[in-house]
């Protein structure tokens, strides 16, 4: 069985900081990691993924991530805030190589001060 | 060219009423969701639909009936509504001989009993 954690429902940075959203893992089998971000009234877009390879994966709009399994860890980073991310973001979790069935965190909702 | 696309996008009703929503997708995807979002943004899957056939039925009470016509629509039919019915209802896809690939989502429906 799979599982997410992520530490803060609300995130509040100023306008070009730094953004750090945090996602740990539970999970049997090696997993496949996403990130989506929901802006208000949409559905969820995917942001970025982890699947084989590389444990640092970019996203769009200068997202980031890195995976690493010692920690069961995703965390989401961003170098610099922009007004235009203030959104609510989710962490996922699936099996690797057994299908599609994601499990999502609770969600943290990112707010940007000017 | 929208890629998972619901209808309607609101739907407000009294109890006791049924109700349905509408889901497609032309990504040419064999796997369909149904997901529930509760006031806190807590996502829940609902149901799980491979090439027309019911193959994940979370715990959802008898009331919601998921229903397949082909491989790129899931409909979801309520019976009998009641206040905590009240949520955003999203639709999502995937190809479910890529799993790297994620989950697609529609822009939501939501739902208000009265």
């Amino acid at each position: 069985a799979q599982s997410v954690t992520q530490l803060g429902s609300h995130v509040s940075v100023s306008e070009g900081a730094l953004v750090l959203l945090r996602c740990n893992y539970s999970s049997s089998v090696p997993p496949y990691l996403f990130w989506y971000v929901q802006y208000p009234n949409q559905g969820l877009q995917l942001l970025l993924k982890y699947t084989t390879g590389a444990t640092l994966v970019k996203g769009i709009n200068g997202f980031e991530a890195e995976f690493k399994k010692s920690e069961t860890s995703f965390h989401l980073t961003k170098p610099s805030a922009h007004m235009s991310d203030a959104a609510e973001y989710f962490c996922a979790v699936t099996p690797a190589r057994a299908g599609n069935m994601l499990t999502f965190g609770g969600g943290t909702r990112l707010m940007v001060k000017p | 060219d929208t890629a998972v696309s619901q209808t309607p996008k609101y739907l407000v009703t009294q109890m006791g009423n049924d109700k349905s929503i509408k889901c497609e997708q032309n990504l040419g995807h064999d796997t369909m969701y149904w997901y529930k979002q509760d006031s806190k943004k807590f996502l829940k899957i609902m149901f799980s639909y491979n090439n027309k056939e019911l193959i994940i039925n979370e715990t959802v009470p008898n009331r919601f009936s998921p229903k397949s016509p082909d491989k790129a629509h899931l409909n979801l039919h309520i019976n009998s509504l009641e206040l905590g019915d009240s949520a955003v209802y999203f639709c999502a896809s995937s190809p479910s001989q890529l799993p790297t690939i994620g989950q697609f989502f529609g822009p939501g429906t939501r739902l208000t009993v009265l």
